[in-house]
């Protein structure tokens, strides 16, 4: 059981190259979701999904994509990348219990050039 | 829409207690979690009030108001790691987004 894992840890991309963020969880949690972490800008929701072939916009969806073709796997992707998505990129699960709790993983910190 | 306001900063001291609010407006409500993070690390879950009153877990609590749409997170006998910022976050059963504020950052002095 290795909770949420993310990857990469770090990137670094030039303006309008692409990238994907992978996100996969081994705990058969229904609900993934991305956030985006801005110094004093709190968590802010990208996109979420409550299950494998739904998905949903958060807050801040522009410029990003994302798709759940299984309950493990939730891939943020950046189809060209600006300065402006330099940021922290978190994912979170919550499982089917009611316990009030997202389990996130280690973040990717990507560097937009 | 869903709105969230803690104070963005607090000041204590080591072996003080200190007090987060957190006044919430959203649907769907079930219940208020609390997340700790530390500078470069991941936000951890701390507690979650799925029912109105006071939380224990060790030095934290939690207090829930549904009525009153307020919460607040309490940290005893202060210690320089709880130095970090704490998020509230409203909880929707997992059906719905959960979102959070900007956090408020406490900083632990001696």
């Amino acid at each position: 059981n290795a909770g949420v894992t993310q990857t990469p840890k770090f990137q670094v991309l030039k303006t309008g190259q692409s990238m994907t963020l992978q996100c996969a969880q081994d705990m058969n949690h229904e609900y993934m979701s991305w956030y985006r972490q801005d110094p004093g800008m709190g968590l802010r929701l990208i996109h979420y999904s409550v299950g494998a072939g739904i998905t949903d916009q958060g807050e801040v969806p522009n410029g990003y994509n994302v798709s759940r073709s299984t309950t493990e796997d939730f891939p943020l992707r950046l189809l060209s990348a600006a300065p402006s998505q330099t940021s922290v990129y978190f994912c979170a699960s919550i499982p089917q219990r009611d316990t009030g709790e997202l389990f996130f993983g280690e973040g990717s910190r990507l560097t937009v050039l | 829409g869903q709105s969230l306001e803690q104070p963005s900063e607090v000041t204590a001291v080591e072996g003080a207690i200190v007090q987060i609010n957190c006044t919430y407006q959203t649907s769907g409500f079930y219940g208020l979690s609390w997340y700790q993070q530390h500078d470069g690390g991941a936000p951890t879950f701390l507690s979650y009030n799925g029912l109105d009153g006071l939380e224990e877990t060790g030095r934290f609590s939690s207090f829930l108001s549904r009525s009153d749409s307020y919460g607040y997170l309490l940290l005893q006998e202060l210690q320089m790691k709880d130095s970090a910022s704490y998020f509230c976050s409203p909880y929707s059963g997992g059906y719905q987004k959960v979102t959070f504020g900007t956090g408020t950052k406490l900083q632990v002095i001696p």
